[in-house]
């Protein structure tokens, strides 16, 4: 069956540089893979979604890459502020309801 | 323009006892999730609804389980007989029908089940 994986539990960055968490799935590539923000103690949070024959997508300052070949979504976050600092979870769609990743936890440090 | 709502958003319950969720999803979503999640886990499917037709209850955990969308608008789901392992944050999500969206979901704020 298709896994979600999302091999990194936390990451700790510095103010300012660029966060980028990793996604991994296996067997076929997924119509979609969507990511979310959770905040602790409450529901995730739409944050972007790519199709698999796209190779990127932007939103502010967040940035989503599909890499089919790899079968690998990498996700960024450009200029990070302690706001930042979350649970980002990876989740793949297509036909069926969303599965989810276990999630990465960040901190950006001031 | 409400989000998804859920009551209660906290539950403490004696093992044995039967309890019960509402979802109340966006009004112009006709579909309709549930989700279990324990800490340090992704949430974990359970159901979907689309209007009122339950389309996959074959990951619901176990027949203690049940859920319902009697009218296609608010669903609840049940849990009889809990036990410890259903402690958990139990998410609802609604999205719009395939087709008028890509299956981006908006989550609810969560039950959180204690059981003792």
């Amino acid at each position: 069956s298709q896994k979600i994986e999302q091999n990194s539990e936390a990451l700790n960055i510095q103010e300012g540089k660029t966060a980028t968490l990793t996604c991994n799935y296996t067997n076929y590539s997924p119509a979609y893979l969507q990511w979310y923000r959770q905040d602790p103690g409450r529901g995730p949070v739409f944050l972007l979604l790519i199709r698999e024959n796209e190779k990127e997508k932007r939103k502010e300052r967040l940035k989503v890459t599909f890499d089919t070949t790899l079968k690998q979504s990498l996700f960024h976050i450009t200029a990070s502020q302690p706001a930042d600092s979350a649970t980002y979870l990876c989740s793949y769609s297509g036909n069926t309801p969303l599965v989810f990743g276990k999630g990465t936890r960040l901190s950006v440090i001031a | 323009d409400t989000g998804v709502s859920q009551d209660p958003r906290h539950k403490i319950t004696k093992r044995g006892q039967n309890v019960t969720f509402r979802c109340d999803p966006i009004s112009e979503h006709n579909r309709l999730y549930w989700y279990r999640q324990t800490l340090g886990q992704g949430p974990e499917f359970l159901t979907y609804f689309q209007n009122e037709a339950q389309l996959e209850k074959s990951r619901l955990l176990s027949d203690r389980f049940s859920a319902e969308r009697p009218k296609g608008s608010f669903s609840t789901l049940e849990i009889q007989r809990t036990e410890q392992g259903d402690s958990a944050m139990y998410l609802c999500a609604s999205s719009l029908p395939v087709g008028a969206s890509r299956g981006e979901q908006y989550f609810g704020p969560g039950t959180r089940l204690t059981v003792t």
